[in-house]
């Protein structure tokens, strides 16, 4: 199994630039979930997905669209980038079970100039 | 809402120190908790877990209780190693939180030879 893949593994974008992040697993897990890291705040939550067709916000999801099509994958969508928006992303997945530990990609470091 | 306290860090130790991390934690319910730690360069990893009030979570030499009276679910380690150099990341998840967890904003550890 890969896991959790996340491409690309840098970016950087200018202001008011769109990208995709891509996200897939190969473990048919029913939760994927994106998160931003940011120095000192740990790990924050911002879109989740409970299976295919079905999203939902987290903490911070200003900004940021997602889609759920397929079980493997969970793209992040930026649609206008600001510099707020630098940071590193990691998409995560896991099992239904809240005693389950989420599995995290490698992550993707952005930079928005 | 759910919340996270972890120490500041860095910690600095040599190489043998006892390796304390302290965590607190608000939840409404009957968390679980977590240890996840992150080498440089690379995503998150678990480290421990434990499920219900009580419970020790152990890993690769590292130890951590869930104390439901203190609300706490501290780090600990007899002897570190100069490969134990990470950010440490405390985490609660709720069955009813989607099954997301929740971060502390992370503990960096250094070891010195």
């Amino acid at each position: 199994n890969a896991g959790v893949t996340q491409t690309p593994k840098f970016q950087v974008l200018k202001t008011g630039q769109s990208m995709t992040l891509q996200c897939a697993q190969d473990m048919n897990h029913e939760y994927m979930s994106w998160y931003r890291q940011d120095p000192g705040m740990g790990l924050r939550l911002i879109h989740y997905s409970v299976g295919a067709g079905i999203t939902d916000q987290g903490e911070v999801p200003n900004g940021y669209n997602v889609s759920r099509s397929t079980t493997e994958d969970f793209p992040l969508r930026l649609l206008s980038a600001a510099p707020s928006q630098t940071s590193v992303y990691f998409c995560a997945s896991n099992e239904l079970g809240y005693r389950d530990e989420q599995f995290f990609g490698p992550g993707t470091r952005l930079t928005v100039l | 809402g759910n919340s996270v306290t972890q120490m500041e860090g860095p910690v600095t130790l040599s190489e043998e120190a006892f390796l304390t991390i302290n965590c607190t934690y608000t939840a409404t319910g009957y968390p679980s908790l977590f240890w996840y730690v992150q080498y440089p360069g690379e995503g998150l990893q678990l480290l421990l877990k434990a499920t219900k009030a009580d419970d020790k979570g152990s890993n690769k030499g590292f130890e951590a209780t869930y104390r439901k009276e203190t609300t706490s679910f501290h780090l600990e380690k007899g002897s570190v190693q100069v490969s134990d150099s990470a950010v440490y990341f405390c985490a609660l998840k709720e069955g009813d939180a989607g099954n997301m967890l929740t971060f502390g904003g992370g503990t960096r550890l250094m070891v010195k030879p």
